[in-house]
């Protein structure tokens, strides 16, 4: 049973395209985030949404834009995609906002060309 | 500024032995510190987190230690196994101008066990 799942798991592009990831939780959890991990494996946050509300914009471009439908479902698209955009994307999710424990997916291997 | 530094970057251990990764953190309102282990193509996986309430917590062969007043917490990985071999991860949670938490993450440390 996969706790948080990602769509797809790779995804190769050209430059100017746009794209979109999708990521499920079906742990009941309240908040989901999106990281982006770096070629030198760097985790950092982007965006985090609780109850479908959006709190935590990490001044990420205008061309990324999280959708969250319900609290199950946090998904990112990405417009207009660059060179630099290329990383692995993770979704999470935790019970809420703070010191909560956050399960991560298996995240989505974005290669822009 | 808001900072988790994580060292070593690289841990070479023969199998058996202990491991020590360790960071260091700067906002002193953080009160969670999760440790995270990343396979090669995979997920990080929480394996153990520690709250400021406490100084350690120990879960089989992994433990995790903090000193609050350094701003210190470390790893402790013993008898290891090939199979601890990944990259693993501290962070800590910071809080954000809006009274939120996120996790800041250290750089990483690659562990590879050797048999």
């Amino acid at each position: 049973d996969t706790a948080v799942s990602q769509t797809p798991k790779y995804l190769v592009t050209q430059m100017g395209n746009d794209k979109s990831i999708k990521c499920e939780q079906n742990l009941g959890h309240d908040t989901m985030y999106w990281y982006k991990q770096d070629s030198k494996k760097f985790l950092k946050i982007m965006f985090s949404y609780n109850n479908k509300e959006l709190i935590i914009n990490e001044t990420v471009p205008n061309r990324f834009s999280p959708k969250s439908p319900d609290k199950a479902h946090l998904n990112l698209h990405i417009n207009s995609l660059e060179l630099g955009d290329s990383a692995v994307y993770f979704c999470a999710s935790s019970q809420g906002l703070g010191a909560y424990e956050q399960y991560f997916g298996p995240g989505t291997r974005l290669t822009v060309t | 500024g808001e900072n988790v530094e994580q060292h070593p970057s690289t841990l070479s251990v023969q199998e058996g032995d202990s491991a020590v990764i360790k960071c260091t953190y700067s906002d002193s309102a953080s009160n969670y510190f999760p440790w995270y282990k990343q396979e090669l193509g995979k997920g990080p996986q929480l394996i153990i987190d520690i709250r400021s309430n406490v100084g350690e917590k120990k879960d089989q062969r992994i433990a995790v230690t903090l000193n609050k007043t350094a701003k210190h917490f470390s790893l402790h990985i013993t008898e290891t196994q090939p199979e601890d071999s990944a990259v693993y991860f501290c962070a800590a949670i910071i809080m954000t101008t809006d009274s939120w938490g996120k996790l800041q993450f250290g750089a990483g440390t690659q562990v590879v066990v050797t048999p």
